[in-house]
Formats: structure tokens, sequence, C-alpha cells
């Protein structure tokens, strides 16, 4: 079974600081890979998709990197704001199967 | 494109009663799921369907877990005889298999459930 796990569990940084999300996952052989956030009581909010054949995507200040062989994928922030503030996760779609495994999400708090 | 919609969005019940709720996926979208998310924790699979049929459950869906999507639009998950440890959000999903972006997954705003 896939296991993502992410670190760290909770962050906090200044405003305007760049920072790096980690996400690791066992399987290497993955479809794809997705980055969420999730406001407090609320849905998720898709961030960035990377099939398992792309090596980055990026969106405005964010920019998502993928290496399959080492089981990792890291989310880029750049410029933090404090409306950044949420809990970030990643799923990951195993090659085989159609389910999303998720990690535990990582908690960022931009101080204003 | 009005989005995944979820209802209720909040439900409270007593131990012992049935709930049910309600998915509206993205339109176009063939494939939809539903996860349970508890407070601190990742989203946990619970079922998948593709069009109308449902392809995969998990192992750890108990049988008073029920989930249908006739005619493969919107879809329903009950829980019979609720119990405490169903307390949870349910979260929803739809995605389109095929196009740039595969596979993509988009979310409702879930469904609250606290059972008392």
């Amino acid at each position: 079974k896939q296991e993502v796990t992410q670190i760290p569990a909770a962050l906090s940084v200044p405003e305007g600081e760049n920072l790096v999300l980690n996400c690791s996952f066992t399987d290497s052989a993955i479809y794809n890979l997705q980055w969420f956030r999730q406001d407090p009581g609320k849905g998720l909010t898709s961030l960035l998709l990377i099939q398992s054949s792309q090596r980055e995507q990026t969106s405005g200040r964010l920019n998502a990197s993928l290496d399959k062989s080492s089981g990792r994928s890291t989310l880029y922030i750049a410029a933090s704001q404090p409306g950044d503030s949420a809990t970030y996760l990643c799923a990951v779609r195993s090659g085989t199967g159609n389910q999303f495994y998720f990690g535990t999400g990582t908690s960022l708090t931009v101080i204003p | 494109d009005t989005g995944v919609s979820q209802n209720p969005r909040h439900k409270i019940t007593k131990r012992g009663q049935n709930v049910t709720f309600r998915c509206d996926p993205i339109s176009e979208h063939n494939r939809l799921y539903w996860y349970r998310q508890t407070l601190g924790q990742g989203p946990e699979f619970l079922t998948y369907f593709q069009n109308e049929a449902q392809l995969e459950k998990s192992r750890l869906l108990s049988d008073r877990f029920s989930a249908e999507r006739p005619k493969g639009s919107f879809s329903t998950l009950e829980i019979q005889r609720t119990e405490q440890g169903d307390s949870a959000m349910y979260l929803c999903a739809s995605s389109l298999s095929g196009g740039v972006n595969t596979g993509e997954l988009f979310f409702g705003e879930g469904s609250r459930l606290t059972v008392l």
C-alpha cells in the first residue's frame, strides 16, 4: 500500500519568505501527484497536478517538482503572504488502481 | 461550471439513525470519489465510481456504508445505524479521464457529520 508522508507537520514563517513543503511516497509507480490547499472546515482546493511523465509544474508563485525515482515531491511557495496560511496536502495516485493516497498535510502560518 | 456541490453541509444526528449525503460532480466528469477526513488527518479513500459503476471500495468501509451513482450523474452516500466513530467530514471529488490534466481531482466543500 502506498504511504505518503509530509514534513514538516507545521511551519510558521514571516511574510515575504520563500518556503518549501515536502512530500514523500513509498511506491514510485505512480500515475500522478497533486497538491492541494485546505482552509479550516473547508474542502480541498487543487493547486497543481503533476503527471508521472512530468518533472515540475508552475502556477503563479507556486512551483511543484516531482522525482519519482526517489519518491519525493516539493511544493515551493515564493514570497509568502498571510493569505497563504492553510494546510497543504499532497496526494498520489498509484499506477494501478484509481484511488489517491493522501499525506496528513503541512499546516502553514504566514505571519504578517 | 459550478464545481462539485455537496449537501447537506452539516448534519447532526443521534447514534443509530441513518444519514444520506449527496454529491453533484462537475457536469462532464466521469469519475467520482468519496473520502472521509477526521481532524488532523488526510482524506481517507472510501469508494470510487466510473460513470455509474462502483469500481473500488475501501476494505475499511463497513457494511453500514453504501454509495450509489445512478445514471452516472450525482452520487449518494448512506450511512446506516450511525456510530459516534462515524463523525467526520465526508468529501466528494470528481475528475475527468483524458485530456491534458487527466485525472485532476476537484473536491466539494464537504459534509460534516456529527453523531451524538
